[in-house]
């Protein structure tokens, strides 16, 4: 059972354009959510973050966005860069057993921006 | 300051073999945690350690195994290896203690590929 879902495996947008990727969750334990965005042969790197008590965070060019109600999240970049394509991996964060807090990912979208 | 290291990078085993992949977190980190990616499922958690002590745990079976020494290096093992284990294993690791959030960083993975 997938608790994070990111239903679009690719997204691909011009340049200079806004670029919206989306993450659904299912389990209303999670109280803090986290965008990384990966490179081929590297490892993920932590973008932007919003706890559960916000439903916004900006940080330059990338804000997301948190709808609880709808158990839905968003990563929004204007305008995007070529240099913005890469794998994004959406991440919910609850404390689980043992008060250890543990990171669920979603599948990942490959983001291209077109030149 | 130097990031996380895994080796090897590359590994070509074959089935039935076992293997032991290494991380070694950024300076000061206490906490490693264990990922495996794989074409469409994203981030499968395996594990998590701190201070020594194996908090969390993912849904894998008893063939995946890892340990922490007192420096925070961390080891997984993976034994009798089947064809489905070929991903990319990624370590991550974070300053404090897992109870509370904090970022992790992630290092380059370990490519593994079971023939």
């Amino acid at each position: 059972d997938q608790q994070v879902k990111q239903n679009s495996p690719s997204l691909s947008v011009q340049e200079g354009r806004i670029s919206i990727l989306n993450c659904d969750y299912t389990n209303s334990m999670f109280d803090y959510f986290l965008w990384y965005k990966k490179y081929p042969a590297e490892g993920p790197t932590f973008l932007i973050s919003i706890s559960s008590i916000k439903d916004k965070n900006e940080d330059g060019r990338f804000t997301v966005f948190l709808n609880k109600s709808a158990k839905h999240l968003s990563l929004h970049i204007v305008p995007s860069q070529p240099g913005d394509s890469a794998v994004y991996f959406c991440a919910a964060s609850l404390v689980s057993s043992g008060s250890a807090r543990q990171l669920t990912f979603g599948s990942g979208t490959q983001l291209t921006v077109l030149p | 300051k130097a990031g996380v290291t895994q080796t090897p990078r590359y590994l070509i085993k074959t089935r039935g073999q076992q293997v032991t992949l290494s991380c070694s977190p950024i300076s000061g980190h206490r906490s490693v945690s264990w990922y495996q990616q794989t074409p469409g499922q994203g981030l499968q958690f395996l594990f998590e350690y701190f201070s020594e002590t194996q908090r969390n745990k993912g849904n894998f079976p008893g063939r995946f195994s890892g340990r922490q020494f007192s420096n925070s290096r961390s080891e997984m093992n993976v034994s009798t290896l089947e064809l489905g284990d070929s991903a990319l294993y990624l370590c991550a690791s974070s300053y404090r203690d897992p109870r509370s959030y904090n970022e992790q960083f992630f290092g380059p993975g370990t490519r593994l590929t079971v023939l």
